[in-house]
């Protein structure tokens, strides 16, 4: 059973640009949610979706956006990128409503510069 | 809104020890998940272990324990037999029992297990 995948893995965009990242679940998963790590801050929730709508965000500013398509597949948006932005960017799916066992990916690496 | 804390940023033990990793957390919550993630070096984070609120028996999975006191709102991770492959980035983690899921994660403590 593949495991919860992200792509791209590394990406380096310019401050003012925007940036689209992907996130395929486990297949059967259906809910879907994204953390920001940063050394400074740590693991912080951006959003969560589950059967395409989302459930609960983060507090983050408006660009960042996220949305789950009907295959259960996610992205996450940020537009007008920060160096802030700069960051680990996590997603992690789970099998119930409940995320009592979320499965992680190894990440979209975004540096800003 | 809730907090976690690991006092611990960085321990280290030898290989073959027993560690123990704090946890503390803040919630006014009756009802709630608590966890342990970790997340190896360049590799993606997995759950440890986890704990009900409402169960009164700690969880264990073969070489790691916790030890869960409700009232002291603590939660501290327990690895016995440390082997290299324990080296990592642990998270304690909170989340509420309903309708709110959402992880909420301590700031992590960074194990080496020494050879």
């Amino acid at each position: 059973k593949a495991g919860v995948t992200q792509t791209p893995r590394y990406l380096i965009k310019t401050r003012g640009q925007q940036v689209t990242l992907s996130c395929s679940p486990i297949s059967g998963h259906r809910s879907v949610s994204w953390y920001q790590q940063t050394p400074g801050q740590g693991l912080q929730f951006l959003f969560e979706y589950f059967s395409e709508t989302q459930r609960n965000k983060g507090n983050f500013p408006g660009r960042f956006s996220g949305r789950q398509f009907s295959n259960s597949r996610s992205e996450m948006n940020v537009s007008t990128l920060e160096l802030g932005d700069s960051a680990l960017y996590l997603c992690a799916s789970s099998l119930q409503a409940l995320n009592t066992e979320a499965f992680f990916g190894q990440g979209t690496r975004l540096t800003v510069v | 809104a809730q907090t976690v804390t690991q006092s611990q940023p960085e321990m280290s033990v030898q290989e073959a020890e027993t560690v123990t990793l704090s946890c503390t957390y803040d919630t006014s919550e009756n009802n709630y998940y608590l966890f342990w993630y970790k997340q190896p070096p360049s590799r993606q984070m997995i759950l440890v272990i986890r704990q009900e609120a409402y169960k009164q028996q700690n969880a264990t999975e073969n070489r790691f324990s916790v030890n869960f006191q409700k009232a002291a709102k603590s939660f501290s991770l327990k690895i016995s037999d440390s082997q290299l492959g324990d080296t990592a980035m642990y998270f304690c983690a909170f989340m509420k029992y309903f309708g709110n899921e959402k992880l909420t994660f301590g700031t992590g403590t960074r194990l080496t297990i020494i050879p």
